[in-house]
């Protein structure tokens, strides 16, 4: 058990629609990532957050958005959702964001 | 950008060594992270080199050579619970850590 919790543990949904998934990182840690991993690709890293500000942007779409709030959990929201967005998402967490990140157990998104 | 290149798969008997090799090409590279994933969970932290040479850590070991972009993770005793997928990542400055698509290992009686 990493320390990284992650809600919920399986989402199923139907295209088009709006769904929001939520990471608590480790006690003490303040930067929050999220990745995203299907099959026929490796984690790709997604969005970086520290201390509530967004510090690094990776290959996340316009319809997704994330923020970290003030106790340090943060938000990855999809919306108009389609077939190709089911996957696993992944939260990590780090110390200061220059460290080791520790992984969630991942949500599983499944997109009808 | 990033580039990462790791094996798609390799074979080892239970008690073997197998050594994983990860070419990279980074610009501003930080350090090397290896993962451990097995199937359907989350990745877990192996090891992280910043300098070169090698680290040894129990059962694993890991080496970086910056100059030459490249890192290797060695399994030594290989145990059935080894099979797994090993990521092989670079952390660049820019904060991001860009993972290759991962080495299956097939630990077999």
């Amino acid at each position: 058990d990493s320390g990284v919790t992650q809600t919920p543990k399986h989402l199923i949904t139907a295209t088009g629609q709006r769904v929001t998934l939520r990471c608590s990182p480790r006690s003490g840690d303040l930067s929050v990532y999220w990745y995203q991993q299907s099959l026929d690709q490796g984690l790709q890293f997604l969005i970086q957050y520290y201390n509530g500000e967004e510090r690094a942007k990776g290959n996340i779409l316009e319809r997704f958005s994330a923020q970290q709030f003030p106790d340090l959990h943060s938000e990855l929201n999809l919306s108009s959702l389609e077939l190709g967005d089911s996957a696993l998402y992944f939260c990590a967490s780090s110390v200061d964001g220059e460290d080791t990140q520790y992984f969630g157990p991942g949500t599983r998104l499944t997109v009808l | 950008g990033q580039n990462i290149d790791q094996p798609t798969e390799m074979t080892a008997t239970e008690g073997a060594i197998v050594q994983i090799n990860c070419t990279y090409q980074t610009s501003g590279f930080n350090g090397l992270f290896w993962y451990q994933q097995h199937a359907g969970e989350a990745p877990t932290f192996l090891s992280y080199n910043v300098l070169d040479g090698l680290e040894e850590k129990g059962r694993f070991s890991s080496f970086l050579s910056r100059s030459k972009g490249y890192s290797y993770l060695l399994l030594k005793e290989l145990q059935m619970k080894d099979s797994a997928s090993y990521l092989c990542a670079a952390y660049s400055n820019d904060y991001k850590l860009s993972f290759g698509a991962g080495t299956t290992v097939t630990v077999r009686a």
